[in-house]
Protein backbone atom coordinates (compact mmCIF):
# COMPACT_ATOMS: atom_id res chain seq x y z
CA UNK A 1 0.00 0.00 0.00
CA UNK A 2 1.31 3.88 -1.19
CA UNK A 3 1.62 5.60 2.03
CA UNK A 4 3.46 9.21 1.99
CA UNK A 5 3.23 10.97 5.73
CA UNK A 6 4.50 14.64 5.96
CA UNK A 7 6.01 15.96 8.80
CA UNK A 8 7.60 19.50 9.98
CA UNK A 9 4.70 22.05 9.80
CA UNK A 10 3.55 24.57 12.35
CA UNK A 11 3.76 28.22 13.50
CA UNK A 12 6.86 30.04 11.89
CA UNK A 13 6.82 34.02 12.33
CA UNK A 14 7.39 35.93 8.40
CA UNK A 15 10.65 35.82 7.27
CA UNK A 16 10.86 32.81 8.78
CA UNK A 17 12.38 29.37 7.57
CA UNK A 18 10.83 25.98 7.83
CA UNK A 19 11.66 22.35 6.33
CA UNK A 20 8.93 19.71 5.04
CA UNK A 21 9.69 16.22 4.61
CA UNK A 22 7.61 13.39 3.29
CA UNK A 23 8.41 9.97 4.17
CA UNK A 24 6.99 7.32 1.31
CA UNK A 25 6.27 3.60 1.79
CA UNK A 26 4.60 0.95 0.01
CA UNK A 27 6.30 1.88 -4.02
CA UNK A 28 9.40 1.89 -5.16
CA UNK A 29 10.52 5.82 -4.62
CA UNK A 30 13.19 6.20 -6.78
CA UNK A 31 10.69 5.50 -9.94
CA UNK A 32 8.22 8.41 -9.28
CA UNK A 33 8.31 11.98 -9.54
CA UNK A 34 6.64 13.88 -6.84
CA UNK A 35 5.20 16.91 -6.37
CA UNK A 36 4.06 19.25 -3.43
CA UNK A 37 0.61 20.73 -3.56
CA UNK A 38 -0.92 23.36 -0.31
CA UNK A 39 -4.31 24.27 0.61
CA UNK A 40 -5.00 27.61 2.16
CA UNK A 41 -7.12 27.34 5.09
CA UNK A 42 -11.08 27.34 3.31
CA UNK A 43 -9.33 27.80 -0.15
CA UNK A 44 -8.28 25.13 -3.03
CA UNK A 45 -5.86 23.57 -3.98
CA UNK A 46 -2.36 25.02 -5.87
CA UNK A 47 0.39 23.21 -7.22
CA UNK A 48 3.62 24.26 -5.50
CA UNK A 49 6.48 22.18 -6.97
CA UNK A 50 8.00 19.71 -8.49
CA UNK A 51 11.14 16.74 -8.68
CA UNK A 52 11.78 14.24 -11.22
CA UNK A 53 12.39 10.72 -10.23
CA UNK A 54 16.09 10.89 -10.27
CA UNK A 55 15.90 14.91 -8.70
CA UNK A 56 17.67 16.43 -12.13
CA UNK A 57 14.79 18.38 -13.10
CA UNK A 58 12.55 20.57 -10.57
CA UNK A 59 9.90 22.86 -11.31
CA UNK A 60 8.16 25.20 -8.90
CA UNK A 61 5.28 27.90 -8.94
CA UNK A 62 5.72 31.46 -9.53
CA UNK A 63 4.42 32.26 -5.98
CA UNK A 64 7.36 30.37 -4.35
CA UNK A 65 9.84 30.84 -6.82
CA UNK A 66 13.62 32.07 -5.62
CA UNK A 67 12.04 31.08 -1.93
CA UNK A 68 11.31 27.68 -1.82
CA UNK A 69 13.64 24.60 -2.40
CA UNK A 70 12.57 20.52 -3.32
CA UNK A 71 15.12 18.03 -3.05
CA UNK A 72 14.67 13.78 -2.60
CA UNK A 73 16.78 11.56 -0.76
CA UNK A 74 16.05 7.92 -3.05
CA UNK A 75 17.62 5.96 -0.42
CA UNK A 76 16.18 7.53 2.41
CA UNK A 77 12.50 6.97 0.34
CA UNK A 78 12.21 10.73 1.58
CA UNK A 79 11.05 14.38 -0.43
CA UNK A 80 11.82 17.38 0.87
CA UNK A 81 10.54 21.02 1.04
CA UNK A 82 12.87 23.95 2.43
CA UNK A 83 11.11 26.94 2.93
CA UNK A 84 12.73 30.30 3.28
CA UNK A 85 11.22 33.86 3.29
CA UNK A 86 7.82 32.82 4.30
CA UNK A 87 5.27 35.32 3.92
CA UNK A 88 1.98 35.44 5.60
CA UNK A 89 0.06 33.68 2.20
CA UNK A 90 2.18 30.54 2.46
CA UNK A 91 0.05 29.50 5.29
CA UNK A 92 -1.61 26.42 4.13
CA UNK A 93 -1.76 22.34 4.79
CA UNK A 94 1.30 21.06 2.82
CA UNK A 95 0.47 17.76 0.73
CA UNK A 96 3.24 15.81 -0.66
CA UNK A 97 1.55 13.97 -4.03
CA UNK A 98 2.71 11.02 -6.07
CA UNK A 99 2.10 11.02 -9.91
CA UNK A 100 -0.73 8.04 -11.03
CA UNK A 101 1.97 6.32 -12.97
CA UNK A 102 5.59 7.65 -13.85
CA UNK A 103 5.12 11.03 -15.59
CA UNK A 104 1.16 11.18 -15.62
CA UNK A 105 1.16 14.32 -13.48
CA UNK A 106 -2.40 12.97 -11.96
CA UNK A 107 -1.88 13.13 -8.17
CA UNK A 108 -3.40 10.05 -7.21
CA UNK A 109 -1.78 9.59 -4.23
CA UNK A 110 -1.35 12.36 -0.97
CA UNK A 111 -0.21 12.38 2.09
CA UNK A 112 -2.40 13.30 5.35
CA UNK A 113 -0.87 16.92 4.91
CA UNK A 114 1.15 19.02 7.23
CA UNK A 115 -0.14 22.62 8.27
CA UNK A 116 2.53 25.53 8.20
CA UNK A 117 1.35 28.88 10.17
CA UNK A 118 2.92 32.06 9.17
CA UNK A 119 1.85 34.59 11.84
CA UNK A 120 3.83 36.91 14.30
CA UNK B 1 -0.63 29.10 -17.82
CA UNK B 2 -3.84 27.86 -18.70
CA UNK B 3 -6.68 28.78 -15.96
CA UNK B 4 -9.61 26.66 -15.07
CA UNK B 5 -12.97 27.71 -14.17
CA UNK B 6 -15.61 25.69 -12.49
CA UNK B 7 -19.30 25.88 -12.40
CA UNK B 8 -21.78 26.12 -10.33
CA UNK B 9 -19.60 27.04 -7.43
CA UNK B 10 -21.98 25.22 -5.22
CA UNK B 11 -24.64 23.12 -6.48
CA UNK B 12 -27.35 21.65 -3.95
CA UNK B 13 -28.91 18.40 -4.09
CA UNK B 14 -30.77 15.25 -2.71
CA UNK B 15 -29.40 11.88 -2.55
CA UNK B 16 -30.69 9.92 -5.67
CA UNK B 17 -30.19 12.87 -8.10
CA UNK B 18 -27.81 13.46 -10.93
CA UNK B 19 -24.67 15.80 -10.14
CA UNK B 20 -23.50 17.40 -13.19
CA UNK B 21 -20.28 19.72 -12.61
CA UNK B 22 -18.92 21.74 -15.17
CA UNK B 23 -15.16 22.65 -15.81
CA UNK B 24 -13.94 25.19 -18.41
CA UNK B 25 -10.03 25.47 -19.89
CA UNK B 26 -9.28 29.25 -20.62
CA UNK B 27 -7.27 27.41 -23.54
CA UNK B 28 -7.55 23.58 -25.40
CA UNK B 29 -5.98 20.96 -22.89
CA UNK B 30 -7.14 18.24 -25.15
CA UNK B 31 -8.21 15.52 -22.71
CA UNK B 32 -5.51 16.41 -20.30
CA UNK B 33 -8.01 16.84 -17.44
CA UNK B 34 -8.91 15.02 -13.91
CA UNK B 35 -11.12 15.47 -11.42
CA UNK B 36 -10.87 15.02 -7.72
CA UNK B 37 -13.21 14.69 -4.35
CA UNK B 38 -12.39 16.72 -1.32
CA UNK B 39 -13.71 15.89 1.83
CA UNK B 40 -13.28 18.00 5.24
CA UNK B 41 -10.44 17.25 7.08
CA UNK B 42 -8.79 14.79 4.33
CA UNK B 43 -6.78 15.33 1.18
CA UNK B 44 -7.92 15.02 -2.38
CA UNK B 45 -8.83 11.99 -4.29
CA UNK B 46 -8.26 10.97 -7.27
CA UNK B 47 -11.76 10.35 -9.31
CA UNK B 48 -11.38 10.94 -13.19
CA UNK B 49 -8.12 10.74 -15.14
CA UNK B 50 -7.93 11.89 -19.06
CA UNK B 51 -11.26 13.52 -18.98
CA UNK B 52 -12.91 10.30 -18.92
CA UNK B 53 -11.44 7.31 -17.27
CA UNK B 54 -11.81 6.02 -14.21
CA UNK B 55 -9.22 5.70 -11.57
CA UNK B 56 -9.18 2.44 -9.53
CA UNK B 57 -11.83 1.78 -7.03
CA UNK B 58 -13.80 4.65 -8.23
CA UNK B 59 -17.48 3.71 -8.20
CA UNK B 60 -18.95 3.60 -11.95
CA UNK B 61 -21.75 6.21 -10.79
CA UNK B 62 -19.17 9.03 -11.19
CA UNK B 63 -18.59 9.46 -15.00
CA UNK B 64 -16.45 12.08 -17.05
CA UNK B 65 -15.98 13.46 -20.01
CA UNK B 66 -15.22 16.10 -22.91
CA UNK B 67 -12.41 17.74 -24.10
CA UNK B 68 -11.00 21.16 -25.52
CA UNK B 69 -11.99 23.40 -23.22
CA UNK B 70 -15.01 22.25 -22.06
CA UNK B 71 -15.48 18.97 -19.20
CA UNK B 72 -18.17 17.59 -16.91
CA UNK B 73 -18.46 15.40 -14.24
CA UNK B 74 -21.23 13.42 -14.05
CA UNK B 75 -22.49 11.49 -10.21
CA UNK B 76 -25.55 9.76 -11.85
CA UNK B 77 -27.05 9.03 -8.35
CA UNK B 78 -25.89 10.98 -5.00
CA UNK B 79 -25.12 8.88 -2.31
CA UNK B 80 -24.80 10.56 0.91
CA UNK B 81 -21.22 10.05 0.72
CA UNK B 82 -20.55 11.89 -2.39
CA UNK B 83 -21.39 15.24 -0.86
CA UNK B 84 -17.94 16.95 -1.00
CA UNK B 85 -15.97 19.74 -2.70
CA UNK B 86 -14.68 18.42 -6.87
CA UNK B 87 -11.89 19.91 -8.25
CA UNK B 88 -10.87 19.76 -12.33
CA UNK B 89 -6.59 19.83 -12.73
CA UNK B 90 -5.31 20.32 -15.53
CA UNK B 91 -1.65 18.44 -16.81
CA UNK B 92 -1.69 19.85 -20.65
CA UNK B 93 0.69 22.68 -19.84
CA UNK B 94 3.01 23.34 -17.26
CA UNK B 95 2.52 24.17 -14.28
CA UNK B 96 -0.62 22.00 -13.85
CA UNK B 97 -3.39 24.03 -12.09
CA UNK B 98 -6.27 23.35 -10.19
CA UNK B 99 -10.27 24.96 -11.03
CA UNK B 100 -11.58 26.67 -8.00
CA UNK B 101 -13.97 23.90 -6.82
CA UNK B 102 -17.31 23.07 -6.53
CA UNK B 103 -19.26 22.39 -3.70
CA UNK B 104 -21.57 19.79 -3.28
CA UNK B 105 -24.43 19.86 -0.67
CA UNK B 106 -27.38 18.58 0.65
CA UNK B 107 -30.50 20.27 -0.33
Amino acid sequence: EVQLVESGGGLVQPGGSLRLSCAASGFTFSSYEMNWVRQAPGKGLEWVSYISSSGSTIYYADSVKGRFTISRDNAKNSLYLQMNSLRAEDTAVYYCARDMTPGSCYFQHWGQGTLVTVSS
Amino acid sequence: EIVLTQSPATLSLSPGERATLSCRASQSVSSYLAWYQQKPGQAPRLLIYDASNRATGIPARFSGSGSGTDFTLTISSLEPEDFAVYYCQQRSNWPPSFGPGTKVDIK
